[in-house]
């Protein structure tokens, strides 16, 4: 199992509501990561976790909230987002120490 | 300041035609390499990686990748492209594991 998956594919929220994106990976990785990505742009880092402990947060604002529940699994809460907070969200997990990544198909988030 | 160019922000080849996307490092040391292809809408696929040993390497989609140091590059080449490849390709470094750093990506438009 090579997947990572990512839950829902599509998210509209509005600016004052609460929702969760999930992912999931059964691959053994030790590390998972979140990336934010607009349009026609490279993906930036918002966090990393590793062995579940939060390793690297890139000044990513406090309406984001990630949550890593055990090793195979990641959520990021979204709270009180802007309309451009909108992107494609995209999951991803490495074994440590070899900057491989495996990604998501992401979440695309759109924010009213 | 540790950065990844790629030059190039959209080429169009022909069905059947070679390829070749450019990459150009900065780091203080020789990074851990990669090529990242993103299809509309998808998650990025790693296409092949350089850690060390042979400068050629072989991914992939028959895709294939060469370092050279002393041009602080590591070029993406497919001897024949296929009209399923358009889509957009990151090249990556990571002088640590955790985070990686990405070009700005190059657009491959296919023509037929």
């Amino acid at each position: 199992d090579t997947e990572v998956t990512q839950t829902p594919k599509h998210l509209v929220m509005g600016m004052t509501n609460k929702k969760s994106l999930k992912c999931e990976q059964h691959m053994g990785h030790r590390a998972m990561y979140w990336y934010k990505q607009k349009a026609k742009k490279p993906p930036e880092l918002m966090f990393v976790y590793s062995y579940e402990k939060l390793s690297i947060n890139e000044s990513v604002p406090s309406r984001f909230s990630p949550e890593c529940p055990n090793s195979s699994l990641l959520n990021l809460h979204l709270h009180a987002l802007q309309p451009e907070d909108s992107a494609l969200y995209l999951c991803a997990s490495s074994l440590m120490n070899t900057g491989e990544l495996f990604f998501g198909e992401g979440s695309r988030l759109t924010v009213l | 300041a540790q950065s990844v160019t790629q030059p190039d922000i959209h080429i169009t080849v022909s069905e059947g035609a070679s390829l070749e996307l450019r990459c150009n490092y900065s780091y203080g040391a020789t990074p851990y390499l990669f090529w990242y292809v993103q299809s509309p809408g998808q998650g990025l696929q790693l296409l092949l990686k350089y850690f060390s040993g042979d400068t050629l390497v072989q991914g992939i989609k028959g895709f294939e990748a060469e370092f050279k140091r002393s041009q602080s590059s590591f070029n993406l080449r497919k001897p024949s492209v296929h009209w399923s490849d358009a889509a957009e390709y990151f090249c990556a470094a990571t002088g640590t594991a955790s985070k990686l750093t990405f070009g700005t990506g190059t657009r491959l438009q296919v023509t037929l």
